[in-house]
């Protein structure tokens, strides 16, 4: 079964830091990967995927994610965030045997002070 | 697209009442997804549909849980003999059935048993 792993549970940053949160997940096959973002008090969001091609994917926001096959990570990136970044992040991961059910990781909490 | 819709927002219920979770998806997505979210963690997978065959239940899923999706159109998540370690978040979720459809979630019923 797939497994994802998220390095940080909480990480708090000043506005204007640069923001990189790991994602790790164990499935050796063809996989597709999100990053998905809960703001306080909303829904789950989609904040970017990579299905194939390039392994630099940008989503909204300015987030970016990296996917490097041989080290089955998924990192999200953002080069300076603002105070309305603060939210949990989620990466989750599926594959063609599990079609679109995903697997979620623990999740990052970011706390960005103004 | 109205989103997806989960009713109610917040149930409180005492330990061996019964209750039951509606979920509207978004029209078109013949996908539904059940999950299951505790404080401090990803969400986890209870089960989906495609249309109104359920296709897979977790583990995770007790006999005291059942779900439903009669007319291929909204789902009702019932727990039996509710008990305290019931207490969560329960995410709905739909998508198209392609592959590379992502899940779109709705914001959620927390229930809390006391």
């Amino acid at each position: 079964a797939q497994s994802v792993s998220q390095h940080n549970h909480h990480v708090i940053l000043s506005e204007a830091a640069s923001l990189e949160l790991g994602c790790n997940y164990s499935y050796g096959g063809t996989v597709n990967l999100f990053w998905y973002v809960q703001y306080p008090g909303q829904h789950l969001q989609l904040l970017l995927k990579y299905f194939s091609g390039d392994p630099l994917v940008k989503g909204i926001k300015g987030f970016e994610a990296e996917f490097i096959k041989s080290k089955f990570s998924f990192n999200l990136r953002k080069p300076s965030v603002q105070w309305s970044d603060t939210a949990e992040y989620f990466c989750a991961v599926t594959d063609k045997a599990a079609g679109n059910k995903l697997t979620f990781g623990g999740g990052t909490r970011v706390l960005v002070k103004p | 697209d109205t989103g997806v819709s989960q009713d109610p927002r917040h149930k409180i219920t005492k330990r061996g009442q019964n209750v039951t979770f509606r979920c509207d998806p978004i029209s078109e997505h013949n996908r539904l997804y059940w999950y299951r979210q505790t404080l401090g963690q990803g969400p986890e997978f209870l089960t989906y549909f495609q249309n109104e065959a359920q296709l897979e239940k977790s583990r995770l899923l007790s006999d005291r849980f059942s779900a439903e999706r009669p007319k291929g159109s909204f789902s009702t998540l019932e727990i039996q003999r509710t008990e305290q370690g019931d207490s969560a978040m329960y995410l709905c979720a739909s998508s198209r059935p392609d592959y590379n459809s992502p899940l779109h979630f709705g914001n959620g019923t927390r229930l809390t048993v006391t």
